[in-house]
């Protein structure tokens, strides 16, 4: 069965503090993997997608990498506004389809 | 910018009572997803569309809950009747092959 953890699963920064989330995921015939930020009562944001090992990926203060095991979402210099919670999802592939199954999240709150 | 619509944004019920919550998909995508979410949790796959066919529900409550897809664009959650344990956010979500999935704002429902 997939399974997608995500650690911390909350984590508090000061400004300017940079830090990682992590991504663990054991699935078969991974077809990508997902990162998206969450504002309360909103839905997800799509941030980055991630498809072979070695994969980085970069965005203003993000940067998402992946091995064959777990994916790293990097924090430089946080800012409060990116104050979130990020989402990790893995795409499997099958005959029916691609299964896109979510890990529970990392609750990010960054402090001026 | 195309966006996947959701409607309502909010809805209140009373337990036993029948609701539905309907998504527009972003056109051209034939993966349709429902998802539920509860507060301080990742989403959690209800059903999965392929077009107008449903390729999986195995998590959907069968017995209170349908989905349909009728015409492989816009697409319908019901339940009936709802329980005080549907309170969740209902997220639909589509996409194009094996590329990012795209969320819509979500329909938060009170049941009470």
């Amino acid at each position: 069965e997939d399974q997608v953890t995500q650690s911390p699963e909350a984590l508090r920064l000061q400004e300017g503090e940079s830090s990682s989330l992590n991504c663990s995921y054991t699935v078969s015939g991974l077809r990508g993997l997902f990162w998206y930020r969450q504002d309360p009562g909103k839905g997800p944001e799509f941030l980055f997608t991630l498809y072979s090992a070695g994969e980085e990926k970069e965005k203003e203060r993000l940067k998402a990498t992946l091995t064959k095991k777990e994916s790293f979402l990097h924090i430089t210099a946080p800012k409060p506004e990116d104050s979130a919670t990020y989402l990790c999802a893995v795409q499997a592939g099958s005959n029916s389809g691609y299964a896109l199954n979510f890990g529970k999240g990392t609750s990010l709150l960054v402090t001026p | 910018e195309a966006e996947v619509a959701q409607s309502p944004r909010y809805k209140i019920t009373e337990k036993s009572q029948a609701v539905a919550f309907w998504c527009d998909p972003i056109s051209g995508h034939a993966t349709l997803y429902w998802y539920r979410q509860i507060l301080g949790q990742g989403p959690e796959l209800l059903v999965q569309f392929q077009d107008e066919s449903v390729v999986d529900d195995s998590q959907l409550p069968k017995d209170r809950f349908s989905a349909e897809r009728l015409k492989g664009v816009d697409s319908t959650l019901k339940i009936q009747p709802a329980e005080l344990g549907d309170s969740a956010m209902y997220l639909c979500a589509s996409k194009r092959g094996d590329t990012e999935a795209f969320f819509g704002q979500g329909t938060r429902l009170t049941v009470v």
